[in-house]
């Protein structure tokens, strides 16, 4: 079965800097789909960036990128230029073909002004 | 505005109850599913449905029950056999759950307190 892992439970960044939360998995799949998905403290889940296993390309959604690791099975997320709004819980997914989502335990991460 | 509801927000509940959590898509999502969220454990598969009038067990799917009478609707029940009822429910929907670009779109939850 797949795991998800997020070793951080709890992070801090100073508004403006940069920040990376981190995830790795298992599976012995070679085909599948990675996902940072956020939750502000409104509590709806939404998604922040998407990447797909067989792309080398790292994918970047304005601030947001990915540093995709695929023999590490390592799937980090960087956060450029933090800001207020990015404080949330941030879950790591990983979905493969025919499965359902499995998320990591989240990372809580504080913006601090 | 294309989304999910979920209702109620808050929920209180006695002990040896049932309590019905609702669930409404109006995305046209085929797929329909129900998390489980508590402190340090993600989210945990309760069940999901891939059409109307079917739907499976998820990895914790002791002590609930659901239906999937309508594609927008998706309630979840939590019955008095669930052993610890309390926690933050999830309800999300997406297009076609075995396509490698289903994309999750989440409610925005509802926590259930028991008493």
């Amino acid at each position: 079965a797949q795991t998800v892992t997020q070793s951080q439970p709890e992070m801090s960044v100073q508004e403006a800097e940069t920040v990376t939360l981190s995830c790795t998995y298992d599976t012995s799949e070679n085909n599948y789909y990675l996902f940072w998905y956020k939750q502000p403290p409104s509590r709806q889940m939404i998604l922040v960036i998407r990447q797909e296993a067989y792309k080398q390309q790292n994918a970047t959604e304005n601030r947001f990128s990915v540093n995709f690791q695929k023999a590490a099975k390592s799937f980090s997320l960087k956060i450029s230029d933090s800001q207020l709004g990015d404080t949330a819980m941030y879950f790591c997914a990983f979905l493969n073909y025919g499965q359902n989502f499995v998320f990591g335990p989240g990372t809580r991460l504080s913006v601090l002004p | 505005d294309g989304g999910i509801t979920q209702s109620p927000k808050y929920l209180f509940r006695k002990e040896g109850q049932n309590v019905t959590l609702s669930c409404e898509q109006n995305l046209n999502h085929d797929a329909m599913y129900w998390y489980r969220q508590d402190p340090g454990q993600g989210l945990r598969l309760i069940y999901y449905s891939q059409i109307v009038n079917d739907f499976q067990k998820g990895d914790i799917a002791e002590g609930y029950s659901v239906s999937r009478e309508k594609k927008e609707s998706f309630p979840l029940t939590v019955t008095s056999a669930q052993k610890n009822p309390t926690a933050f429910y999830l309800c999300a929907s997406s297009r076609i759950r075995d396509s490698l670009m289903g994309e999750l779109f989440f409610g925005e939850g509802s926590r259930l307190t028991v008493l």
